[in-house]
């Protein structure tokens, strides 16, 4: 069964320093997303993609992050001056549609540790 | 943003039994939700959903009910069973139709042998 894969699975950092996360979306999935969650808190929406460009993205989605698909598979995500709240699971998403009743598919997250 | 709340972080239940989850929103926009599973260490499973325009969901042993002038919903699990043990979110998709999915808070249940 297709998956959405992430790497790495653990990320650690210290602050100030750049992170690329890396994710592979199910193959024929046009649509993708990356969603946080601060341990003990809920999952929370990021930023959608499509088309090589952003949908839609939070309030949480500054001008530190960005994403790229540099190629046909790769999605990424950039922090680019790490800080302490950054810290949490970043999970990557794709569904093959858009709309109400998309489903998402999450990979399995990276966990990424700022000191 | 609190527009999906779960009230209750955690619930245990005998396997066997029912197991009943339940999920509160506040924007009447919302005419679509999703319930999704996740275990340690994975990342959010689709499970279940419905359209407002349903009141009832049936998928096996999972059901979930929409009760949309009380804006609540709740997902049934029939018999519970103690691989059913993870953390359940109830998601509803934005209203700028981009995919972003806005989730509660989760519940953790417990299925006990």
């Amino acid at each position: 069964e297709p998956e959405v894969t992430q790497t790495p699975s653990h990320q650690v950092t210290q602050m100030g320093q750049e992170v690329i996360l890396r994710c592979v979306p199910i193959s024929n999935h046009l649509y993708f997303y990356w969603y946080r969650q601060i341990l003990g808190q809920k999952v929370e929406f990021l930023v959608s993609f499509y088309n090589n460009e952003i949908s839609e993205k939070s309030e949480i989605f500054d001008d530190q992050f960005s994403v790229e698909r540099p190629d046909g598979s790769n999605f990424t995500l950039k922090i680019r001056s790490t800080k302490l709240e950054d810290s949490a699971m970043y999970f990557c998403a794709s569904s093959d549609q858009r709309g109400p009743n998309n489903e998402q598919f999450f990979g399995p997250g990276t966990r990424l540790t700022v000191l | 943003d609190q527009q999906v709340k779960q009230n209750s972080p955690s619930l245990s239940v005998q396997e066997g039994r029912i197991s009943i989850l339940n999920c509160d929103y506040t924007n009447s926009m919302f005419d679509y939700f999703l319930w999704y599973k996740k275990y340690p260490a994975e990342g959010p499973t689709f499970l279940i959903s419905i359209s407002s325009i349903k009141d009832k969901n049936e998928d096996g042993r999972f059901t979930v009910f929409l009760n949309k002038s009380a804006k609540h919903l709740s997902l049934h699990i029939v018999p519970s069973q103690p691989g059913d043990s993870a953390v359940y979110f109830c998601a509803a998709p934005g209203s700028s139709n981009t995919g972003k999915l806005i989730f509660g808070q989760g519940t953790t249940l417990q299925v006990k042998p």
